[in-house]
């Protein structure tokens, strides 16, 4: 199946510094790209959907200043945590897809994101 | 709103072994269901999918069926490996692409 990569795999940071997440698709081309966060032992959360090219649209809830979302290219999108604290810390997804459709998105492995 | 509530883990299981995970939901009207496995150091995957009411979806030895009437998408297995060591998360959708994940259940097999 289609291979979707993260980088960082795990990354620790102070408080008050951004981070920044890549979600590649290596593969296939991504018209629309997910970002997903999970706290422990729940569900995952929709944080926002990019399309290449267009602006982000975050879910309710979302700081969209906070949690940046880049979708330059149709094989990246970034996600930036700026001024990240400690309740930012969670476990990042991102999934990628083409025509939006939900039965082909494919999934990265995840970020550990730890702000100290 | 729309939500998923799948059986708490961990749970632990001989080679062989039967495995049933349940899944239920809340939603307004009938949603397509999926069951997503994640294994160690991967990202989720698609592993079965039902679209609308009495639907079975199967893949790898696995099955659900969607009951209407019990708002309900559980997993079975008739006999599990080692391999089928992962993370399981139900999941529902309304012809859209968000998804709406119930939180996961750990799955550990052994030998």
């Amino acid at each position: 199946g289609a291979v979707v990569s993260q980088h960082p795999s795990w990354v620790i940071c102070k408080s008050g510094t951004s981070v920044k997440i890549e979600c590649r698709s290596l593969d296939f081309q991504a018209t629309t790209m997910f970002w997903y966060r999970q706290f422990p032992k729940q569900s995952l959360m929709l944080m926002a959907t990019s399309n290449e090219g267009s602006k982000a649209t975050y879910e309710q809830g979302v700081e969209k200043d906070k949690f940046l979302i880049n979708h330059a290219s149709l094989t990246l999108s970034t996600l930036t945590v700026t001024s990240a604290h400690p309740e930012d810390s969670s476990f990042y997804i991102c999934s990628a897809s083409w025509r939006g459709r939900t039965d082909t998105q494919y999934f990265g492995p995840g970020t550990r994101l730890t702000v100290l | 709103g729309n939500s998923v509530t799948q059986m708490e883990g961990p749970v632990t299981l001989s080679e062989e072994a039967f495995l049933t995970i349940n899944c239920t939901y809340t939603a307004t009207g009938y949603p397509s269901l999926f069951w997503y496995v994640q294994y160690p150091g991967e990202g989720l995957q698609l592993l079965l999918k039902a679209t609308k009411a009495d639907d079975k979806g199967s893949n790898k030895g696995f099955e659900a069926t969607y009951r209407k009437e019990t708002t309900s998408f559980h997993l079975e297995k008739g006999s599990v490996q080692v391999s089928d060591s992962a993370v399981y998360f139900c999941a529902l959708t309304f012809n859209d692409y968000k998804l709406s994940f119930g939180a996961g259940t750990t799955v550990t097999v052994r030998a």
